[in-house]
């Protein structure tokens, strides 16, 4: 199975800041993986998808690099509505496995 | 739009079968290349991808549960269903119906439904 390491696993910050969020796979993957944010009590909902195409409807201060094995997501100007957990998802390889998540709380 | 909604019980044993459907509207079962599949998620944990299942042939299972995973496809109902044997209270989770398009990650998922395993 391909590993997915996600980090950092929680960080705090405030309204308006830079967050950056990392994903490593254990093999290269191309850009075969997606960007994902759940809120509690609800199912992920996609934000990127092919490391760097943003969703329809997603706001743009979500964006999304990397290529192989190493990617990013970066939510710039962060807004109250982007306090959650994201989780990155690779489809290269089945399993499809996830990274252990990323928890956004406020600073 | 395209819509799932997992059902199916939302208590079991130790030792049952847990079997759950996804009932899809907005697209039909069969339409595209499309790959249907199953997610869970333990409270407070992340996510587990269980398998998929293609409507016209084939299926792929995660290992660590492809000895009691079975998946099925009803298109008359155009339904698809999951079944875990030999449960065990490690199998607690929300169980999520998810749509894969071919090649790609998920695209839309289900409200997700609590399966709780307990004596």
């Amino acid at each position: 199975d391909i590993q997915m390491t996600q980090s950092p696993s929680s960080l705090s910050a405030s309204v308006g800041d830079r967050v950056t969020i990392t994903c490593r796979a254990s093999q290269g993957i191309r850009n075969d993986l997606g960007w994902f944010q759940q809120k509690p009590g609800k199912a992920p909902k996609r934000l990127i998808y092919t490391a760097s195409n943003l969703q329809s409807g997603v706001p743009s201060r979500f964006s999304g690099s990397g290529s192989g094995t190493e990617f990013t997501l970066t939510i710039s100007n962060l807004q109250p509505e982007d306090f959650a957990t994201y989780y990155c998802l690779q489809h290269n390889t089945y399993p499809l496995t996830f990274g252990g998540g990323t928890k956004v709380e406020i600073k | 739009q395209v819509q799932l909604q997992e059902s199916g019980p939302g208590l079991l044993k130790p030792s049952q079968t847990l079997s759950l459907t996804c009932t899809v509207s907005g697209v039909s079962i069969t339409s595209g290349s499309y790959y249907w599949s199953w997610i869970r998620q333990p409270a407070g944990k992340g996510l587990e991808w269980i398998g998929r299942i293609y409507p016209r042939g084939g299926t792929n299972y995660n290992p660590s549960l492809r000895s009691r995973v079975t998946m099925s496809v009803d298109t008359s109902k155009n339904q698809f269903s999951l079944k875990l044997s030999s449960v065990t209270a490690a199998d607690t989770a929300v169980y999520f119906c998810v749509r894969l398009p071919a090649g790609k990650d998920v695209d839309y998922w289900g409200q997700g439904i609590l399966v709780t395993v307990s004596s």
